[in-house]
């Protein structure tokens, strides 16, 4: 089945410091890959969708200069959290699709779990 | 508006059944999924489903009506380990996934 890998899965970082955070596929190439944020108790919030060699679209209220994504092959995407502060703090989940299937399933990183002090 | 309905949480008995609703209305239909969440981890899919009916698999089947925009997923011979929360999320026109606050099952001895 196709891999979804994250890395960091957990980061604690001091307040207007940089998060970065990875998401690969690791055995199918993903022409998009989806980035999520979800509070406690809450559910799946997109934040942005990322298409390998343009840029991202972000969801609105999504601040992009926040957020950088990079999707710069067809099995990694990068999002970078800049300055970050404590309401940053949340689980990041991210999720590729895998163009071969024919219902374009969204397959789950395992989530990195960001807290800023 | 888009908009995902499902309750927000359920208790149920080990070995039993449950079924967990979903209702929508969103910009057109592309499929509709179910996906497992266990705390502190993320998603895992269940079940898809685009015509109407019923998809069995395994100890969970799904349902599907697109005229009354509505599904169900079914989770027979409940297992303690079946405690997590279920999200419905509607694929819409644009293929984006619209989705459901989730359902918390509680699964009692």
């Amino acid at each position: 089945g196709a891999v979804v890998s994250q890395h960091p899965s957990r980061v604690i970082c001091k307040s207007g410091t940089s998060v970065k955070i990875e998401c690969r596929s690791l055995d199918f190439q993903a022409t998009t890959m989806f980035w999520y944020r979800q509070f406690p108790k809450q559910s799946l919030m997109l934040m942005a969708t990322s298409n390998e060699g343009s840029k991202a679209t972000y969801e609105q209220g999504v601040e992009k200069d926040k957020f950088l994504i990079n999707h710069a092959s067809l099995t990694l995407s990068t999002l970078t959290v800049t300055s970050a502060h404590p309401e940053d703090s949340s689980f990041y989940i991210c999720s590729a699709r895998d163009s071969r299937t024919g219902y374009n399933e969204q397959f789950f990183g395992p989530g990195t779990r960001l807290t800023v002090l | 508006g888009q908009n995902i309905d499902q309750p927000t949480e359920m208790t149920a008995t080990e070995g039993a059944i449950v079924q967990i609703n979903c209702t929508y209305q969103t910009s057109g239909f592309n499929g509709l999924f179910w996906y497992q969440q266990h705390a502190g981890e993320a998603p895992t899919f269940l079940s898809y489903n685009v015509l109407d009916g019923l998809e069995e698999k395994g100890r969970f089947s799904s349902f599907l009506s697109r005229s009354k925009g509505y599904s169900y997923l079914l989770l027979k011979e409940l297992q303690m380990k079946d405690s997590a929360s279920y999200l419905c999320a509607v694929m819409d026109s644009n293929y984006q996934l619209i989705w459901g606050a989730g359902t918390k099952l509680i699964i009692k001895p």
